[in-house]
């Protein structure tokens, strides 16, 4: 199983929205609504984001949201923030309890 | 508060075994699918294995199928992965997560298992 891509970078300044975008086929993300997304900061283990696409755990910013359109999932991270600087990683099932992950996708915030 | 704390990282050479834990507390362990994701040096992260709730079925990514095995002690509220014949591209964080279906929730800090020639 491929991993899912992702851009390797992508940057915006304060208040600006960006996407990420997250590419993977009829095997995972255009056949399962099981999309999540998760923040990285360097040394630390990942936290969820977004899952089922488009739901966001309690406690995590509204400036976060997700969404699908067949084969490519998006995180938009509106409101920009320096906080926001991490790497994130995009996850779809690939069937049952298997999983593949992004390529991961390095924001910063100029 | 959930905790996923895990440990048995180290150095080996390879083609040696090593075994990593995952102590759980804050949640109720028994009622919760486990998996096992690990992240190399300077990479990504790439899932590596599940176990469900009660033990009875367990996948694997096709990199470690028949070399990694996960298991799990509910008694104990503790995760398992016994990890066979390492290979450099073993090198990476280890970390457990807890599963609700589809995604994973919690995550544990890593344990970093390290194969050298």
């Amino acid at each position: 199983q491929s991993a899912l891509t992702q851009p390797a970078s992508v940057s915006g300044s304060p208040g600006q929205s960006i996407t990420i975008s997250c590419t993977g086929t009829s095997s995972d993300v255009g056949n399962y609504n099981y999309v999540s997304w998760y923040q990285q900061y360097p040394g630390k283990a990942p936290k969820l984001m977004i899952y089922d696409v488009n739901k966001r755990p309690s406690g995590v910013s509204s400036r976060f949201s997700g969404s699908k359109s067949g084969n490519t999932a998006s995180l938009t991270i509106s409101g920009l923030q320096a906080e926001d600087e991490a790497d994130y990683y995009c996850c779809s099932s690939t069937g049952t309890f298997t999983y593949v992950f992004g390529t991961g996708t390095k924001v910063t915030v100029l | 508060q959930v905790q996923l704390v895990e440990s048995g990282g180290g150095v080996v050479h390879t083609g040696e075994s090593l075994r990593l834990s995952c102590a759980a507390s804050g949640f109720t362990f028994s009622g919760r699918g486990i998996h096992w994701v690990r992240q190399a040096p300077g990479k990504g992260l790439e899932w590596v294995a599940f176990i469900r709730s009660d033990g009875s079925n367990e996948h694997y990514a096709d990199s470690v199928k028949g070399r990694f095995a996960i298991s799990r002690d509910n008694s104990k509220r503790m995760l398992y992965l016994q990890m066979n014949s390492l290979r450099l591209e073993d090198t990476a964080v280890y970390f457990c997560a807890s599963s609700p279906p589809g995604y994973f929730d919690y995550w544990g800090q890593g344990t970093l298992a390290t194969v050298s020639s």
